[in-house]
């Protein structure tokens, strides 16, 4: 089945710096990814849709300059978080499918806490 | 943003039971997908459902995609100890949209 990769799966890190996170879809080629934010006891948050050689599509509401998206190939994805503070801490999940229609069904990483001191 | 209705929130139930969670909407869903997530996971993918009216099963799950394109029902029989976590719904609406439910977690008493 479709495996998709998240790393880290932790990270701590001091306020002011930046924190980059990778998504790869292991056994399939994904022209779209999204990345979501999850905050403790609440469904997934939608931040943004990274695509395959262009800009990402960010939610409204979610900084772009902040929340660094680069979809530089067909199985990866990065989230950078720039000049962290501690309310950027949370569950941060990437999810990809094989297709770019919805009759194709996300599957998730296993997600990235990130905890910014 | 907009957000299914997914009930009950939370389900404490003994070990052996059935369980059952829907997800309803004011508008029309092209699909229903239900996700399983584990603490400190990543969601999994259970079910998809993709027409009106479709029955779907895998293993003890059964999910159904509701006739009127506006609900969806997950079932889980015999629960087992494994089973406990968060149980999300989501759905494509008419604009292609992901949707997600707020989740029902699943509490199984030994």
């Amino acid at each position: 089945g479709a495996v998709v990769s998240q790393h880290p799966s932790r990270v701590i890190c001091k306020s002011g710096t930046s924190v980059k996170i990778e998504c790869r879809s292991l056994d399939f080629q994904a022209t779209t990814m999204f990345w979501y934010r999850q905050f403790p006891k609440q469904s997934l948050m939608l931040m943004a849709t990274s695509n395959e050689g262009s800009k990402a599509t960010y939610e409204q509401g979610v900084e772009k300059d902040k929340f660094l998206i680069n979809h530089a190939s067909l199985t990866l994805s990065t989230l950078t978080v720039t000049s962290a503070h501690p309310e950027d801490s949370s569950f941060y999940i990437c999810s990809a499918g094989r297709d770019r229609g919805y009759n194709s069904p996300l599957h998730f990483g296993n997600g990235t806490r990130l905890t910014v001191t | 943003g907009q957000q299914l209705n997914q009930s009950p929130q939370s389900m404490f139930i003994q070990e052996g039971e059935d369980v059952s969670m829907n997800c309803t909407s004011s508008s029309i869903f092209n699909t229903w997908l239900w996700y399983k997530q584990d603490p400190g996971e990543g969601p999994v993918l259970l079910i998809a459902l993709y027409k009106a009216g479709e029955l779907t099963s895998n293993g003890r799950l059964t999910a159904q995609f509701g006739i009127t394109r506006k609900d969806s029902f997950l079932n889980i029989s015999a629960s087992i100890p494994s089973d406990v976590g968060i149980y999300f719904c989501a759905g494509h609406d008419s604009n292609y949209q992901l949707i997600w439910g707020a989740g029902t977690k699943l509490i199984i008493k030994p």
